[in-house]
Order: structure tokens, then sequence, then C-alpha cells
């Protein structure tokens, strides 16, 4: 596989289920992104990580913790989750980190819908 | 605090034509821009990334320019497609990254 993949790609979870967002990148990059997008609202940046360390955490609430345990792999972990936290969730990576010449590159999503 | 605005929200031209698509931003403390096209239910491609000392990339039928001082980007689309029928995004990098809400773009066959 090539590029960044993300699974599931859609995913129905209860309020109280716990469930994990998977993403992986193939290209080498050093940073990966969480971000989310709801409906009718801007792109919005949750974590950043570089080189498996945080680096951003833009107030988001604690019911999503990420995971970064390696330069490929990122994780958001979902637990009590509302109602507006249905959205579609993208992980991106770049090969360096914000700030930088370095594009990011995105997946296709993982569309939550929390029930 | 910075905010990015996209003008037009939706655009519908005619193929072949040229056109372009405005972003501006109203913090001029910026590292970077970039542009990416989004379609339907899909993550976002890149387009260009202009970095804040540059003033316009091109690729291919694409040209974006960025004026930081007036605050202003614009990206230039050449002999429009039906294939360019998407979402285009654009992104600032400044304090935190801060996306606009997009401009829908339609090219009728």
């Amino acid at each position: 596989e090539t590029g960044v993949t993300q699974t599931p790609r859609h995913l129905v979870m209860g309020m109280t289920n716990k469930k994990s967002l998977k993403c992986e990148q193939h290209l080498g990059h050093n940073a990966m992104y969480w971000y989310k997008q709801s409906a009718k609202k801007p792109l919005e940046l949750m974590f950043v990580y570089n080189f498996k360390e945080q680096t951003e955490n833009n107030s988001v609430p604690s019911r999503f913790s990420p995971e970064c345990p390696n330069s490929s792999h990122l994780f958001l972990h979902l637990h009590t989750l509302q109602p507006e936290d249905s959205a579609l969730y993208l992980c991106a990576s770049s090969q360096g980190g914000r700030r930088g010449a370095y594009e990011q590159y995105f997946g296709p999503g993982t569309r939550l819908t929390v029930t | 605090k910075q905010e990015v605005t996209q003008i037009p929200a939706a655009l519908s031209v005619p193929e072949g034509e040229n056109l372009v698509l405005n972003c501006s931003f109203t913090d001029s403390a910026i590292y970077n821009l970039q542009w990416f096209r989004q379609d339907p239910g899909k993550g976002l491609t890149s387009l260009l990334l202009i970095q804040s000392s540059q003033r316009e990339q091109t690729s291919g039928r694409l040209n974006a320019s960025l004026d930081k001082s007036s605050g202003r980007s614009t990206l230039y689309i050449a002999a429009s497609q039906p294939g360019d029928s998407a979402t285009y995004l654009c992104a600032v990098d400044g304090d935190k990254i801060i996306f606009g809400k997009g401009t829908r773009l339609h090219i009728l066959p």
C-alpha cells in the first residue's frame, strides 16, 4: 500500500463504547496529524506528533486520546463520546513538522457516527 | 486570532474557462499556506504549498500566489475541466493551522 491509510472507514458507536481509529503512513514521514471535519465547519487540527512525540494538542477533550507508537502509526482512542463528536476524522502526515516547507498528505478519513 | 475566509463559497463555470479562487487571512505572521482539493466524502489532496518567503508556486494548470502583506492568496486554474470539480480548501500555518471553509467548484461540461 502507498500513501496514508485509515481504518475503519466507517464507524458507528454508542456513547458508552470504546473504540480506536488507526492511521498508517507509508511515505517515510516523521510527522502525523489528527483532524476533525464536521459538517459546515472548517477542518480543525486536533493533535500533532513529530518523531512520535506529541507537539500539539489543540484543547481537545480528554475523551479523545491519541497514541503514536512510531513514526508510521497513529491511533485515536475514543471513549464516552457525545453525538456532536460525529464527524469525519482525517489523518495526515508530512516529512517534517509544521511551519516548514512540508506538504501534508491526507488519508481518506473515518466517518464516525455517535448514537 | 487568525481567521481564514474563502470567497466565493460556491462557483459554477463552463468547461475551458480560466478561474481564480480566493483565500484571505487576518494575521500575516504565517509560515506557509497550502491549497488542497477535497472530493465528496474523501480526504484532502495537496495541490500547492507556498512558503512565507515565496510569492507563487505552479503545478501544471495550477498557479497559487501569496501576498502576505495584504493577507491574500489566490489559486488560478487554467483551462478548467469537469475533473476539476471539487471543494478547494486553503490552510494557513501560523501560530496554529487554520483552514478556510472552502470553495465548492463545479465545472459544467
